[in-house]
């Protein structure tokens, strides 16, 4: 089974801080996503990942930024935290295949105080 | 632009019931439609999935048709159990794009 892994389930930070959410993927997936998801409001696309050091905006990428370095790591960044970010954010991979489903981790809950 | 609009919830139903959940979608050309499920604390695992019109994805008992005349992937099962309760995910892959459309969500409670 695709394992999709996300170094923390819960986080609490201070608006300002710079914070990072890791995510590992140990399927050898080209691509890597980061949602995040709000009641009423669903999965809304951040950034994704086709290759190493390949990135395009999703939908709402305002505020955060992204790192892939290796195939398996996909980091999202947030650059300087506020209180409007404080959501669940999902972290999935997705193999080449035009029809290949989304596997996704079991999310990070940030709180930004 | 592509969009997924969902059956509002929350659903409650008693077990044995029967079960539908609306999904319609807007899309250009001919979008992959896919069924994900959150249970509590966990992330989003795929259901079920269709590729093309008319074809019709099954999985758990539960069963969806690519309906591309109504633009619709309604989620249907016919007896559900408390083990059912969960948050449902309709979503759209455009055929070109790696990344999927989600709708808002519909969460079903199965009481016993």
């Amino acid at each position: 089974d695709v394992k999709v892994t996300q170094s923390s389930r819960y986080l609490v930070k201070r608006t300002g801080e710079k914070v990072f959410l890791e995510c590992v993927q140990d399927m050898d997936h080209e691509n890597m996503f980061w949602y995040r998801q709000d009641p009423g409001l669903g999965l809304r696309l951040i950034y994704f990942s086709y290759d190493v050091k390949m990135k395009e905006k999703g939908d709402i990428p305002e505020g955060y930024s992204v790192s892939r370095e290796k195939k398996e790591r996909f980091s999202l960044i947030l650059e300087s935290a506020s209180t409007n970010q404080t959501s669940m954010y999902l972290c999935a991979s997705a193999g080449r295949k035009d029809n290949s489903p989304l596997h996704f981790g079991n999310g990070t809950r940030l709180t930004v105080t | 632009g592509d969009s997924v609009t969902q059956m509002e919830g929350p659903v409650t139903l008693s077990e044995e019931a029967c079960l539908t959940i609306n999904c319609t979608y807007t899309a250009t050309g001919y979008p992959s439609l896919f069924w994900y499920v959150q249970y509590p604390g966990e992330g989003l695992q795929l259901l079920l999935k269709a590729t093309k019109a008319d074809d019709k994805g099954s999985n758990k008992g539960f069963e969806a048709t690519y309906r591309k005349e109504t633009t619709s992937f309604h989620l249907e099962k016919g007896s559900v159990q408390v083990s059912d309760s969960a948050v449902y995910f309709c979503a759209l892959r455009p055929g070109s794009a790696r990344q999927l459309t989600f709708g808002s969500g519909t969460q079903l409670t199965v009481l016993p």
